[in-house]
């Protein structure tokens, strides 16, 4: 019973270069959603989605893009990487739109 | 806006000690309200929740009650154990609002044995 599964767990790039950060989940679960979490600012919401084909953005969404082509994977994409989304970035789903219940083990990124 | 506060950590107590995490809010429609937590190296679980007033959600010895009149939803536990030591972070997700979920800082316990 896999969960939620987040690749890689760790990851070094360069300013500018871009990278997507998986997300794949064996629930059915409708609800998807992306945070990032910094030290002493909790977790802030950059995506989610409420299904295939439906995304939206959250509190932090600048520099970050998603899809949601099937109810398995939710990816997120950085296009242009910079040192500000040095983080440690979570996935979360749901049976409850905006009721985060099952998380991933986490990715942590750094930008140099 | 919509927001949670959480009392600043780390909260460092002794092994069979009372707790409590204190966790006020702000917003402006009909709160659901949360309490996660997060075991070092780990991403978050959902611990409990409570989706109106005077609810009380409860899992693993904890509990915490929706208090509308104090806007509060406090996590206490009666018997910490050292396996408790972990992240605890507070949140809400605001249906009157754009039903987005909102955590607060993150408290950390540290219990000693």
């Amino acid at each position: 019973n896999a969960g939620v599964t987040q690749t890689p767990k760790f990851q070094v790039l360069k300013t500018g270069q871009s990278m997507t950060l998986q997300c794949a989940q064996d629930m059915n679960h409708e609800y998807m959603s992306w945070y990032r979490q910094d030290p002493g600012m909790g977790l802030r919401l950059i995506h989610y989605s409420v299904g295939a084909g439906i995304t939206d953005q959250g509190e932090v969404p600048n520099g970050y893009n998603v899809s949601r082509s099937t109810t398995e994977d939710f990816p997120l994409r950085l296009l242009s990487a910079a040192p500000s989304q040095t983080s440690v970035y979570f996935c979360a789903t749901g049976q409850e739109s905006n009721q985060p219940q099952h998380f991933g083990d986490g990715t942590r990124l750094s930008i140099l | 806006g919509d927001s949670v506060t959480q009392m600043e950590g780390p909260v460092t107590l002794s092994e069979e000690a009372f707790l409590t995490i204190n966790c006020t809010y702000t917003a402006t429609g009909y709160p659901s309200l949360f309490w996660y937590v997060q075991y070092p190296g780990e991403g978050l679980q959902l611990l409990l929740k409570a989706t109106k007033a005077d609810d009380k959600g409860s899992n693993k010895g904890f509990e915490a009650t929706y208090r509308k009149e104090t806007t509060s939803f406090h996590l206490e536990k009666g018997s910490v154990q050292v396996s408790d030591s972990a992240v605890y972070f507070c949140a809400l997700s605001d249906r009157g609002r754009d039903d987005k979920i909102i955590f607060g800082k993150g408290t950390r316990l540290h219990i000693l044995p």
